[in-house]
């Protein structure tokens, strides 16, 4: 059964700096992964999909790196804002499009 | 495009009573969706897969009988928790795949369950 991890399990910066998330899984035979954003007691905000036969992907500020081979993942932002506070989760989906969701990573950036 | 709605965004109940959650596709068609429960703090686990004119396919530990998914068109699959106890109060999420591969998957705004 696919497992997937994401490191830090929290993490606060101060504004306008750059970070990476981090998301690791266990079986490297996965459809796609895709990021998400969570606000607190609210839905899923799909994010950056990158699919199997691509490397990253970016949009905006965002751009997620997929390595198939040592099963990672990381999602790196630049120049954060307190606006991008918020628990970002990775997944990984296999064949049978059933998404595996990491623990998530809730971030904080102060002002 | 791409837009799944899902209904209520939050309810209480008494407990014992049943609470059906809605699930549609709005702009798309939709033969899989699937079933998501978030306890505070934790992430998503998936609770059964919801497939359009047969029954669904549930995880292991999931009680079919207390969750009953019934997904009768190809753009709106339901939830109904039933006899529902405090413990059962959680964060539920569908979600469902358009067919245009890159857009990834849509989930639903979520349900947030209290059982009093």
């Amino acid at each position: 059964k696919q497992e997937v991890t994401q490191i830090p399990a929290a993490l606060s910066v101060p504004e306008g700096e750059n970070l990476v998330l981090n998301c690791s899984f266990t079986d490297s035979a996965i459809y796609n992964l895709q990021w998400f954003r969570q606000d607190p007691g609210k839905g899923l905000t799909s994010l950056l999909l990158i699919q199997s036969s691509q490397r990253e992907q970016t949009s905006g500020r965002l751009n997620a790196s997929l390595d198939k081979s040592s099963g990672r993942s990381t999602l790196y932002i630049a120049a954060s804002q307190p606006g991008d506070s918020a628990t970002y989760l990775c997944a990984a989906t296999n064949t049978g499009n059933q998404f595996y969701f990491g623990t998530g990573t809730s971030l904080t950036v102060i002002p | 495009g791409a837009v799944v709605s899902q209904h209520p965004s939050w309810v209480i109940c008494k407990s014992g009573t049943s609470v059906k959650i809605e699930c549609r596709s709005l702009d798309f068609q939709a033969t899989t969706m699937f079933w998501y429960r978030q306890f505070p703090k934790q992430s998503l686990m998936l609770m059964a897969t919801s497939n359009e004119g047969s029954k669904a396919t549930y995880e292991q530990g999931v009680e079919k009988d207390k969750f009953l998914i019934n997904h009768a068109s190809l753009t709106l699959s339901t939830l109904t928790v039933t006899s529902a106890h405090p413990e059962d109060s959680s964060f539920y999420i569908c979600s469902a795949r358009p067919p245009l591969l890159n857009y990834g998957y849509t989930f639903g705004s979520g349900t947030r369950l209290t059982v009093v």
